[in-house]
């Protein structure tokens, strides 16, 4: 079983949509939860970073964390074409250890 | 959010040739770097973590002798591959955690082709 679970999609939205962006995870001991952005090409951008359980929202993003289910989310309000990308979840036991990371979502917001 | 930089962003070489490709923290001190390998359409794989000053730790399945890890100071890690084949083509992104900053900030990015 990997650590980190997520769908690879690819998962296309019409634009304004909201969109649910989604990881499982099997070590409870992880405390730290990031979503990075990457486009084609690119290094992954940081989008959101939580620490332990809870909701944390930046703009037209909201990161989720559900410990108990071993569950993160990000939710993208009022999508745009340039949201398209490839979204990474990421995880780790402390911020200067090893991240774990998905496989990543493509995401594209069709205009 | 802290900045890293890497260079070059892409690089061309002929198979059996070393290349080096830099990690630079611009704006905080480094005290650990990591060097990831992605693969197209695929996630990260880390290669390897290096701690300024100390010997670099690979992961697992990971050669220490051709791809050779550096972070002699706190603002700078290199990457060295040697006698580069085309397997070793991907691209390579480094990222850094250190004084100051709350979690890892990733670089642009190095695509390698080896021909």
């Amino acid at each position: 079983q990997k650590e980190v679970e997520q769908d690879p999609g690819p998962l296309s939205v019409p634009e304004g949509a909201i969109v649910s962006l989604n990881c499982t995870y099997s070590n409870s001991a992880f405390q730290y939860f990031m979503w990075y952005r990457q486009y084609s090409r690119k290094g992954p951008e940081l989008l959101m970073y939580t620490y332990s359980s809870g909701n944390k929202e930046d703009g037209r993003f909201t990161a989720q964390v559900d410990k108990s289910s071993k569950y993160i989310s990000l939710f993208i309000r009022d999508s745009q074409p340039s949201d398209s990308a490839t979204y990474l979840c990421a995880m780790s036991l402390n911020t200067g250890n090893q991240f774990y990371f998905g496989t990543g979502t493509s995401l594209t917001v069709i205009p | 959010g802290a900045v890293v930089s890497q260079h070059p962003s892409r690089v061309i070489c002929k198979s059996g040739t070393s290349v080096k490709i830099e990690c630079r923290s611009l704006d905080f001190q480094a005290t650990t770097m990591f060097w990831y390998r992605q693969f197209p359409k695929k996630s990260l794989m880390l290669m390897a973590t290096s701690n300024e000053g100390s010997k670099a730790t690979y992961e697992q399945g990971v050669e220490k002798d051709k791809f050779l890890i550096n972070h002699a100071s706190l603002t700078l890690s290199t990457l060295t591959v040697t006698s580069a084949h085309p397997e070793d083509s991907s691209f390579y992104i480094c990222s850094a955690y250190g004084r100051g900053t709350d979690t890892q900030y990733f670089g642009p990015g190095t695509r390698l082709t080896v021909l």
